[in-house]
Parts: structure tokens; sequence; C-alpha cells
């Protein structure tokens, strides 16, 4: 079966200091793509950042970058100089199929406390 | 770009009674759009693949039947709860991917609807 498995069910951070959310994942897939969403409290659900698992360059996206670990099958996402406004439950996802029968599978989440 | 819109955002109905959800992409088109349900302070769980022009996937336990799916055009997909009970009262939402462009593999996100069956 194929998973993404998030292990920290709530982090918190003091305001402009830096976080990091885990997640691992399992696949045979050799093709596939990995995000991080962000859902705040209005439970509209923002991309946040996107890794192409064929690319070894991690991605970045402003104040968020990602640890990609194809071989360990780890896929972090780095918060730097946290925000207010970055508090919210964050899911790491996977884009995955075959026959191009491609879902998201999401993890379960981890909802990040920003403290003032 | 790639905005994903829902209506209602919002909705009450009787137990027994039918409430059809709709979900638009607003700014591309999608020949695959995805219909999850999310319970309070969950994941996504995905319930059924809408695809253009045929038959919808529904994932394993999943009644087609009182989820009825429709995607009419590149732009429009709707989910339709039929005789809905209590135990359907969740929140629902849907995804796209663009048919075209870069992005073709990144799913984008209605705001959701909240539905409640008294």
């Amino acid at each position: 079966a194929q998973t993404v498995t998030q292990s920290q069910p709530e982090m918190s951070v003091q305001e402009a200091e830096t976080v990091t959310l885990s997640c691992t994942y399992d696949t045979s897939e050799s093709d596939y793509y990995l995000f991080w969403y962000k859902q705040p409290p209005s439970r509209q659900m923002i991309l946040v950042i996107r890794q192409e698992a064929y690319k070894q360059q991690n991605a970045t996206e402003n104040r968020f970058s990602v640890n990609f670990q194809k071989a360990a099958k780890s896929f972090s996402l780095k918060i730097s100089d946290s925000q207010l406004g970055d508090a919210a439950m964050y899911f790491c996802a996977a884009w995955w199929g075959g026959s191009s029968n491609y879902k998201l599978t999401f993890g379960k989440g981890t909802l990040l406390t920003v403290n003032p | 770009g790639a905005v994903v819109s829902q209506h209602p955002s919002r909705v009450i109905c009787k137990s027994g009674t039918s409430v059809k959800i709709e979900c638009r992409s607003l700014d591309f088109q999608a020949t695959t759009m995805f219909w999850y349900r999310q319970f309070p302070k969950q994941s996504l769980m995905l319930m059924a693949t809408s695809n253009e022009g045929s038959k919808a996937t529904y994932e394993q336990g999943v009644e087609k039947d009182k989820f009825l799916i429709n995607h009419a055009s590149l732009t429009l997909s709707t989910l339709t709860v039929t005789s809905a009970h209590p135990e359907d009262s969740s929140f629902y939402i849907c995804s796209a991917s663009p048919l075209e462009g870069p992005a073709t593999d990144t799913q984008y996100f209605g705001p959701g609807t909240r539905l409640t069956v008294l």
C-alpha cells in the first residue's frame, strides 16, 4: 500500500523562529510528486510547496523549503521566520498512481501553533 | 490563477432530502476532479474521482448510489447526496488540476461545503 505518514500531530514555534515538519512516504512508483498543503481555520486547502520526485534539488518558496531525501522516502517542510499567519494544519501529500490512475494521498496532518 | 469554487458553502437540510454541491474550475479546464470528505480534526478522505464525459470512480466503501457524481463539462462537477441522513453531515471538498500547463500534477482545492443534515 502507498502511504504518507506525518508523525507529529502537533508542533509549536515562536514567532520569527524556524520549525520543521516531518513527512515520510512509502511507494513503489517511480513517478510521483510531493506536496505540502496548509489548511487554516477557514478550511481552505492552500498549496504551500511542490516537489517533483525526479528532481534532486529541493523546492523553495519564499520562507518555505523542503528537505527531500528520495532514498529515505522523506519529505520535510521547513518554515523560516515563522509568522502568526502560518498557524494552520499542514498536510503532506503525494500524487501517484499507475496507468494514469493518479490520486492524491494525504498524511494525517500536523497542527502548527505559532506563539507570539 | 488555478481557482476552484464550490457552491453552496454551507447547507442545512432535512433527513431524507437530496443536496447538490457544485465544483467549478474558474480559470482552467479539468478532465478529472476529485471529491473528498473531511471530518473535524481529521485528514481528507478521497470519496471519488469525477471524469468528464464518463462514469465516476468511487473509492472502496463509498456508496455510488448515495453520492451521485456528474462531470458534465470541463469546468463543472457536481456531487449529489441522495436521501441524506445525519451521518452524512460533514465537510465536502473538491479539487481539480489543470488540463494543460506546468501544473497538471497539482491539485487545487475548492473552499469546501459544510453539510448539516437534521
